[in-house]
Formats: structure tokens, C-alpha cells, sequence
């Protein structure tokens, strides 16, 4: 099946400073990326819509200047959280559908765990 | 507002019962609907997707229902194997588009006890 790589898988940094979270298609192109978040015990909530060479679609209540995305070329969008608070950790997910117009089977990243001190 | 939900947070079974899953919704009318597994500290895994005017998909040892009256589906594990223990997560998507929403269920824990 198609693999979507998704690096790094863990991080650890103090409050203010900025991550970068990126995400992969390996052997497929991916025109559209889903960025979610995950805290422990609860489902995954979509963030944006990521789409290549344009600008995301963010869902309400997701602030676009905290969580930039940029996706740059058809394999690969980050997620880049800016001016990380201890209430940003969490687990930070991305995904793709395989070429295609349809969004049948979501292929997912391994995750990213972010905790901020 | 668009409803999600998986009735149990937690399942218990023994190894070689049948697990099954439910998942609700309300206000949403999906194109299909999806099942994941998810492991601890993992991306969650495409296990099988039903279309609207489907009642039944099966693979291998999964089976999948969907009712789209009642507004449901039931996913299935038979003779089930300690191995199958993880979070199973239900997803509902409303177009076939690649820019269409996929929403997700909060998850049921399935624990298969030898």
C-alpha cells in the first residue's frame, strides 16, 4: 500500500520556540494532506486541508498564523507550529489519499508527539 | 451539528468471541463510511470502507454493515486473537472528492483477553 513517512516522530522543546512537522508521500502523489491532532484517549480532529499550491483550509477554531502549512510540492506538506505552548502538546497527525480524484482510505503517518515544557 | 459517536469507549472480549463495534450518526449524510485501527502512539490504519448503498463488506475475518436508516454500522471481528487488540476508529466522509472532510469517531478499545 501506498506509505506516507512522517518525521520526527517525537519532539521536545521549550515554550516559544517554533516546530516543523513534516509529512511525505513516498511513492505516490498526494494533491491533498490532512493535518490532524490527537490528545490521549480521544479521536483525531482535523486541523486543515492542506492542498498543493494553494493556501490551507483550516477548520474553526484552528488559528492559521499559530499552525502554518505549506505544501510545497505534490509529495510533501509541513505543518510547522509557531511559538509552541505547553498547551499545544499533543499528537499530530498527517495523512493522504493516493492519486486520483477520490478520497477513498486515508493512508496516515506514523505520528508526530510534540511536548512543549 | 454533525454527530460521530462510538458507544463503547472500552471492550472486554475473550480470544474467539466475535468483537462488535458500533458507530452512530446523526446529521450527516456520508458518501461512505470507513473503519481504522489505531495502535498506541501510532497513525491510524485503513481496514474497510463501505459505500452508501452498500449493506455488507467483509475481509477475511472483519465484517462491516452499514444502515443507512438506522444511521449506523457494525464492524465485526470473528474468532478474535489477542492481536487484535488496538483502537478501532469509524470514519465518515460526505463526497467522494479528494478535498472532502474525512470526520472521525471518538474510538472504541478493543482488548482480546487470552
Amino acid at each position: 500500500g501506498a506509505v506516507v513517512s512522517q518525521h520526527p516522530s517525537r519532539v521536545i522543546c521549550k515554550s516559544g520556540t517554533s516546530v516543523k512537522i513534516e509529512c511525505r508521500s513516498l511513492d505516490f502523489q498526494a494533491t491533498t494532506m490532512f493535518w490532524y491532532r490527537q490528545f490521549p484517549k480521544q479521536s483525531l480532529m482535523l486541523m486543515a486541508t492542506s492542498n498543493e499550491g494553494s493556501k490551507a483550509t483550516y477548520e474553526q477554531g484552528v488559528e492559521k498564523d499559530k499552525f502554518l502549512i505549506n505544501h510545497a510540492s505534490l509529495t510533501l506538506s509541513t505543518l510547522t507550529v509557531t511559538s509552541a505552548h505547553p498547551e499545544d502538546s499533543s499528537f499530530y497527525i498527517c495523512s493522504a489519499t493516493t492519486g486520483g480524484m477520490t478520497n477513498e482510505k486515508l493512508f496516515f503517518g506514523s505520528g508526530t508527539q510534540l511536548s512543549v515544557l | 451539528s454533525q454527530k460521530i459517536e462510538q458507544n463503547s469507549e472500552a471492550l472486554n472480549i475473550q480470544e474467539g468471541k466475535t468483537a462488535t463495534l458500533t458507530c452512530n450518526y446523526t446529521n450527516y449524510s456520508p458518501a461512505y463510511l470507513q473503519w481504522y485501527r489505531q495502535d498506541p502512539g501510532r497513525g491510524p490504519v485503513f481496514l474497510l470502507l463501505i459505500r452508501e448503498n452498500e449493506k455488507e463488506k467483509r475481509k477475511e475475518r472483519l465484517k462491516v454493515t452499514f444502515d443507512t436508516t438506522l444511521k449506523q454500522s457494525l464492524f465485526h471481528i470473528t474468532a478474535s486473537q489477542p492481536a487484535d487488540s488496538a483502537t478501532y476508529l469509524c470514519a465518515l466522509t460526505g463526497g467522494y472528492s479528494s478535498a472532502s472532510k474525512i470526520i472521525f469517531g471518538s474510538g472504541t478499545r478493543l482488548s482480546i483477553r487470552p
